[in-house]
């Protein structure tokens, strides 16, 4: 059974800084990683979807890099700003057509100004 | 384009009480999937529907139901309302079913259940 992990729950960091958010899976035979932004009581947007054969993905002030072999994703965020602040998660999709896609419970990020 | 659009966005219900939730999808996107979001939790999948047929259903209860009509929209259905059933419950759609395409999520609709 799959399973995704966010660790840390809550992160503050100063504005301007460079970060790293980070996302683990249990099982590697995955089909995609994304990566959402969810702000306060609001829906959630995409940042970045990388494919299984793919290293990694850029948009921006955003990279995410993907390690199957080792159930492992990071997002690095450049230069952070105050509009940063929100909810970030990871979701995995499984290797078959019905798998459901399995979120983290996320990391909540707070740029301090 | 106009974006995944619910409604109600907010909703107050009382224990045993049923509620609808509606679900609007991106124009030309004929798969929506409905999630549950708690505190607790996290976000959890309910279920999926493409060209009105549920294609995949998660780990809930029967008290949890939807359908979806000839054009796309979806429709979501709780039964017997608990105080556990209180959530942000959200939409997605994306142009096709499966896991290939990247979903876009409405804003959701705040169930409290007193």
């Amino acid at each position: 059974k799959q399973e995704v992990t966010q660790i840390p729950a809550a992160l503050s960091v100063p504005e301007g800084e460079n970060l790293v958010l980070n996302c683990s899976f249990t099982d590697s035979a995955i089909y995609n990683l994304q990566w959402f932004r969810q702000d306060p009581g609001k829906g959630l947007t995409s940042l970045l979807l990388i494919q299984s054969s793919q290293r990694e993905q850029t948009s921006g002030r955003l990279n995410a890099s993907l390690d199957k072999s080792s159930g492992r994703s990071t997002l690095y965020i450049a230069a952070s700003q105050p509009g940063d602040s929100a909810t970030y998660l990871c979701a995995v999709s499984g290797m078959n057509r019905d798998d459901k896609i399995i979120f983290g419970k996320g990391t909540r990020l707070h740029i301090l100004p | 384009k106009a974006g995944v659009t619910q409604t109600p966005r907010y909703l107050i219900k009382t224990r045993g009480q049923q509620v609808t939730l509606s679900c609007s999808p991106i124009s030309g996107h004929r798969s929506v999937s409905w999630y549950q979001q708690t505190p607790g939790q996290g976000l959890q999948f309910l279920f999926e529907y493409f060209s009105e047929t549920q294609r995949n259903k998660g780990n809930f209860p029967g008290r949890f139901s939807g359908r979806q009509f000839s054009n796309s929209r979806s429709e979501m259905n709780v039964s017997t309302l608990e105080l556990g059933d209180s959530a942000l419950y959200l939409c997605a759609s994306s142009p096709s079913s499966g896991q290939a395409d990247t979903q876009y999520f409405g804003p959701g609709t705040r169930l409290t259940v007193l």
